[in-house]
């Protein structure tokens, strides 16, 4: 079965601090997808990025970076010089890749707030 | 469309009614899948299609439950005899599935609560 922990349940910083959101995922499949989802106080489920399992480069976009780091079981995300914009739930997800790179089902963490005071 | 389109976004029913959930897809997605949504928790899986084959509905709680997308694109998630335990945010997403980019596309969801 599959499992996503995010053990910080919410997270206070002040504007321009770094963040880093954990996650931790439990598998038995050899390859797989994990994703990062922001859910603004409007309450979309906006997709920010997927990472294949066997793929362990670890990606910059702009503020946001993502550290995969497959031995420890874990897809981290960091935001830095956060902003208030940055305040929402994020949520940590994971699915099985079927061979012809299709996604199954998602397991969702349980979230992370984050919020940013000026 | 543009974007995944649910509808409607809030739907008040007394116990005991059925109800009848409906997403439109972004056009072109391959893979449709719902998911419930408790306050402070993450979203829960359903089911899932691929076209209009179901592939997995191991996550509908109980045979009160029942999806279908006939057609391979617009899906309806049907809850008969509503309960007040079925009161959540029902949220449809899409993909490119298969072969092509496997990241799901969430729509604005459906508040349900059930009185």
């Amino acid at each position: 079965a599959q499992k996503v922990t995010q053990a910080q349940t919410e997270i206070s910083v002040v504007e321009k601090e770094d963040v880093t959101l954990d996650c931790v995922y439990e598998t038995r499949d050899t390859t797989y997808y994990l994703f990062w989802y922001k859910q603004p106080p409007s309450g979309e489920l906006v997709f920010l990025i997927r990472r294949n399992s066997f793929d362990e480069q670890n990606e910059i976009s702009g503020r946001y970076s993502w550290n995969f780091q497959k031995s420890t079981s874990s897809f981290n995300f960091t935001i830095t010089a956060s902003q208030v914009v940055d305040s929402a739930v994020y949520f940590c997800a994971l699915s099985e890749a079927w061979i012809t790179g299709t996604a199954s089902k998602l397991t969702f963490g349980t979230g992370t707030r984050l919020q940013v005071t000026l | 469309g543009a974007g995944v389109s649910q509808s409607p976004r809030y739907k008040v029913t007394k116990r005991g009614q059925d109800v009848a959930l409906r997403c439109d897809p972004i056009s072109g997605h391959v893979s449709l899948y719902w998911y419930r949504q408790a306050l402070g928790q993450g979203p829960e899986f359903l089911t899932y299609f691929n076209y209009e084959a179901q592939q997995d509905k191991s996550g509908l709680p109980n045979d009160r439950f029942s999806a279908e997308r006939p057609e391979g694109s617009i899906s309806t998630l049907t809850i008969q005899r509503t309960e007040q335990r079925d009161s959540a945010m029902y949220r449809c997403a899409s993909s490119l599935n298969p072969g092509g980019k496997p990241e799901a596309f969430f729509g604005q969801g459906t508040r349900l609560t059930v009185v």
